[in-house]
């Protein structure tokens, strides 16, 4: 069974620090997503990490991938308060399970002034 | 271009009820699934399709069935709602595996 594990689960910085979220899972697997969700909303997504060594950036977000340790990492640089979001990482079964997505717990990020 | 709509957007069901979630996409997009979000948690999958005529289930299917006649369209029947079923249901779509998901606004369920 797939299991994927976010932490920290609640993370609460300062504007303009850096900080990094981390997700884990335990079997192979070269798909990953990040999502994003606003309190009462839906999710939309962020990244789509799709081979080991994997790295993109949009703002001050950047997600990366790495295969071998089953670990894929969000990044934020200088934190702003309109990042205040639930963030989820997601990843793809492979094999003829491609097409379940499995999500972890979500980072609940607060950036205070 | 409407993404992916869900109905309705609040439902209150007594206990043993049952009723259909709908969900629709304009995206002509092969894979479709439902979610349950409950608070504090992530996402849990009730069951998934890859394409029309083919369904699968997720990690949480009791109590849950699914149909995909067209590719368009993957309601979510909840056969005799319990008070366990009381959740925030997303459906999802995607072109294949390997691309992001586009999720629908989401169904707020409680039931009585």
């Amino acid at each position: 069974e797939l299991k994927v594990e976010q932490n920290p689960l609640f993370l609460s910085m300062q504007e303009g620090k850096n900080y990094t979220i981390y997700c884990n899972y335990s079997t192979t697997s070269d798909r990953l997503y990040w999502y994003r969700q606003d309190p009462g909303k839906s999710l939309e997504s962020l990244f789509v990490l799709l081979s080991n060594g994997a790295v993109k950036q949009e703002g001050r977000l950047m997600a990366s991938l790495d295969t071998k340790a089953r670990l894929s990492t969000l990044h934020i640089t200088a934190a702003v308060h309109d990042l205040s979001a639930t963030y989820f990482c997601a990843v793809d079964r492979s094999g003829t399970n491609a097409g379940k997505s499995t999500f972890g717990d979500g980072t609940t990020l607060t950036v205070k002034p | 271009n409407a993404g992916v709509t869900q109905t309705p957007k609040f439902q209150v069901l007594k206990t043993g009820q049952s009723m259909t979630l709908q969900c629709a996409q304009d995206m002509n997009h092969e894979y479709m699934s439902w979610y349950r979000q409950d608070p504090g948690m992530g996402l849990r999958l009730i069951h998934y399709s890859v394409g029309a005529g083919i369904t699968d289930q997720g990690e949480v299917p009791n109590g849950y069935n699914v149909s995909r006649s067209t590719t368009e369209d993957f309601p979510l029947r909840l056969l005799s709602a319990a008070p366990s079923q009381t959740s925030v249901y997303f459906c999802a779509s995607r072109p294949g595996g390997g691309t992001e998901a586009f999720f629908g606004q989401g169904t707020r369920l409680t039931v009585v």
